[in-house]
């Protein structure tokens, strides 16, 4: 079945630092790929997505882009803030998005002044 | 812009009692979803529900779960008999005709 590895966090940072948040899944066909953010005490949010290979989605400055040939989609940033803390979702779903969702196990990012 | 929306926001519960959790999709969209995280795990598929019938369901639905669109906004879930480990965070979803989905807030359920 559908899958998603991502790296283990927690991820502490300097504020102004670069993010990158690995994560590569496995999927038959061509799925829709997406990030989430799960700030503290709060649902998820979708962060970014990219619906075929070599799209890039980009969000609020982040940036990730859909690579068939490593199938991964790693997340990036590149001066992270304070106000980035949260726990980071990759997840994937069948072409069209609307089957269900399969997440990783989300990365906890901390940003420190 | 428009959200998903649900209540409760937070649930107490003894074990063996029923629960409804209610969710508000956002008007227009045509396919609803639960989902639920354990604390410190991952988001995992509960159900998906389209055109008042339930399209795809995961091992964790079993009997004791239901789901019920009782009129044209909100979509609910229903645990039958509550147990331990269905203290969760329960996340309801809807999206367009073949679009993303987006996500409500959740519902903290607490099982005691």
């Amino acid at each position: 079945g559908d899958s998603v590895t991502q790296m283990e966090g927690p991820v502490t940072l300097s504020e102004e630092a670069c993010l990158t948040i690995n994560c590569t899944y496995t999927a038959t066909g061509y799925p829709s790929l997406f990030w989430y953010v799960q700030y503290p005490g709060e649902g998820l949010q979708l962060l970014l997505k990219a619906t075929k290979a070599d799209d890039k989605g980009s969000n609020k400055g982040f940036e990730a882009t859909y690579r068939k040939e490593t199938t991964s989609f790693h997340l990036e940033k590149g001066s992270v803030q304070v106000s980035d803390s949260a726990v980071y979702f990759c997840a994937l779903s069948p072409s069209g998005g609307y089957q269900k969702v399969t997440f990783g196990t989300g990365t906890k990012l901390q940003v420190i002044p | 812009e428009p959200e998903v929306t649900q209540t409760p926001s937070h649930q107490v519960t003894q074990m063996g009692q029923e629960v409804i959790l209610r969710c508000v999709p956002i008007s227009n969209h045509l396919y609803f979803y639960w989902y639920r995280q354990i604390l410190g795990q991952k988001v995992e598929f509960l159900v998906s529900f389209y055109n008042n019938e339930i399209s795809e369901k995961s091992e964790i639905f079993d009997d004791q779960f239901s789901v019920e669109r009782p009129d044209g906004s909100n979509f609910t879930l229903k645990i039958r008999s509550t147990k331990l480990e269905d203290s969760a965070m329960y996340f309801c979803a809807s999206s367009p005709f073949q679009e993303t989905q987006y996500f409500g807030p959740g519902t903290r359920l607490l099982v005691l």
